[in-house]
């Protein structure tokens, strides 16, 4: 069982709409938590990094919050666009623990 | 500036050959990455440099890989001999000294047969 678990798998939504990703992690302690878009064909590209100590994040529409008491993380993507469409991956910054992703797909 | 490079983009080869991955890191960048997933699975760390020094190998899954960093500028990967397991894409990624945002190179689909 992996250590970084991503929900859901896969998530379709219209353009414009919001959505959360989940990332729930065993791996204890961790230096910093990461969220990564990865589009077909290309390496993962940092969203965000945030310490133990930090709770929330934002990048642009792309926000960041972390619960270490729960062990949760999770990525909210605001109003979306079709350039959205991506793999987003969760890594717990520990020994380099990966989560499998959820690929998101943005319809017009 | 160029980012993380990698050749080739696209390797089939058949089992019990030998391949070499090669990557470019972005110029000036001391630490150097390497990561796989394989087919359905998430990413996984193989090992990391240091300059030309390895700072941690502990995710290489045997001796058939062999990562080197000579003169701490690109690396190269080989696996030899190949196995059908051994498929997956190959990821690199480079940082600054004393940086945390890792940059990804677009990664080499190896294709086992």
């Amino acid at each position: 069982k992996n250590q970084v678990e991503q929900s859901p798998q896969s998530l379709i939504i219209l353009e414009g709409k919001n959505c959360t990703l989940q990332c729930n992690y065993t791996v204890s302690p961790f230096s910093n938590l990461r969220w990564y878009k990865q589009d077909t064909g290309r390496g993962p590209v940092s969203l965000t990094i945030m310490t133990f100590s930090e709770n929330t994040k934002s990048n642009g529409r792309y926000t960041a919050t972390l619960d270490a008491d729960t062990k949760q993380s999770s990525l909210h993507i605001t109003a979306s666009q079709l350039s959205d469409s991506a793999s987003y991956i969760c890594v717990v910054w520990n020994d380099m623990r990966f989560g499998a992703g959820t690929r998101l797909t943005v319809k017009p | 500036e160029a980012g993380v490079t990698q050749f080739p983009s696209h390797s089939v080869i058949e089992k019990g050959q030998t391949v070499t991955l090669r990557c470019d890191p972005i110029s000036g960048h001391d630490n150097l990455y390497w990561y796989r997933r394989v087919m359905g699975k998430e990413i996984k760390f193989l090992l990391h440099f240091v300059k030309e020094s390895k700072q941690d190998e502990s995710g290489m899954p045997n001796n058939r890989f062999l990562a080197e960093r000579t003169g701490g500028t690109y690396s190269t990967l080989k696996v030899q001999p190949a196995e059908l397991e051994d498929s997956g894409v190959y990821f690199c990624a480079s940082s600054p000294f004393g940086e945390n945002i890792q940059y990804f190179g677009a990664g080499t689909r190896l294709s086992v047969l």
